[in-house]
C-alpha cells in the first residue's frame, strides 16, 4: 500500500512554461485535494474533487486546472508557470464524511510534495 | 481576519518540557479539529481529531477543544527531540468535501 504518491519531487520551470503534477493514491479514497504550501502561510487549497469526473474550485484556483478521471489520479496543471507559483504542493486524499472508519471529518492523508521552482 | 490563527512560533524548549500549541478560529460552523504534525520536507501527518468540544488523550499528546471560545490546543508532555516539527492545526465543517482549513503552522524545536 503506497499511500498518496507525487511525482516529480523537483522542478524547476521557466516563466511561461507549462507542467503536470501528478498525484496517485491506492486507498480507494473518493475525495482528493491539492494544496499550495508557502512559507509561513499554511496550506491553501487550491482544487479538490469528490469523485471521478467531480471537481470544485478552493481557495487559490487561479492559473490552475484539474481533471479526475479515475478514483486513482488527481493531476494539477499549470498552463503558464508564473514566479508566483513557486511553492510546494502537495496532494492528499480521503474518504468522505463517516467512510469506512465511521468518523465524519476524515483524515486527509498527505503525499510527499512536489517543490516548484518558477524563474 | 484570518479565519484560523495559529503563532507560528518558532517555540523552543528543552528536552522533559510540556509544550502547549494554540489555535483559534473564527468560523462557528467548525465542528471537526485536527493536529497535523510536518516534518522538514514531508508531508503533513495526522497526529489528532477531535469532533466538537471535549479532549483527547494519545499518549504523550492531548487535544483540546472549547468551541465556545473558538479556541483549540495541543498539548506534548515529555517533550523529546523527535517531536521537533511543525504542528499545523485544522478544521472543518460539516459537508462541503471535507474541505480543511489550516492555521499557519508553530514551528517546534526540542532541544537536549
Amino acid at each position: 500500500n503506497a499511500g498518496v504518491t507525487q511525482t516529480p519531487k523537483f522542478r524547476i520551470l521557466k516563466i511561461g512554461q507549462s507542467m503536470t503534477l501528478q498525484c496517485a493514491q491506492d486507498m480507494n479514497h473518493n475525495y482528493m485535494y491539492w494544496y499550495r504550501q508557502d512559507p509561513g502561510m499554511g496550506l491553501k487549497l487550491i482544487y479538490y474533487s469528490v469523485g471521478a469526473g467531480i471537481t470544485d474550485k478552493g481557495e487559490v484556483p487561479n492559473g490552475y486546472n484539474v481533471s479526475r478521471s479515475t478514483t486513482e489520479d488527481f493531476p494539477l496543471r499549470l498552463e503558464l508557470a508564473a514566479p508566483s507559483q513557486t511553492s510546494v504542493y502537495f496532494c492528499a486524499s480521503s474518504y468522505p464524511h463517516g467512510g469506512t472508519s465511521g468518523r465524519a471529518g476524515e483524515t486527509q492523508y498527505f503525499g510527499p510534495g512536489t517543490r516548484l521552482l518558477v524563474l | 481576519q484570518k479565519e484560523v490563527e495559529q503563532d507560528p512560533g518558532p517555540l523552543s524548549v528543552p528536552e522533559g518540557a510540556i509544550v502547549s500549541l494554540n489555535c483559534t478560529y473564527s468560523n462557528s460552523a467548525f465542528q471537526y479539529f485536527m493536529w497535523y504534525r510536518q516534518y522538514s520536507r514531508k508531508g503533513p501527518e495526522l497526529l489528532m481529531y477531535t469532533y466538537s468540544s471535549g479532549n483527547k488523550e494519545d499518549g504523550r499528546f492531548t487535544a483540546q477543544v472549547d468551541k465556545s471560545s473558538k479556541y483549540i490546543s495541543l498539548f506534548i508532555r515529555d517533550s523529546q527531540p523527535s517531536d521537533s516539527a511543525t504542528y499545523l492545526c485544522a478544521m472543518s465543517a460539516p459537508g462541503g468535501g471535507n474541505k480543511l482549513t489550516f492555521g499557519t503552522g508553530t514551528q517546534l524545536k526540542v532541544e537536549l
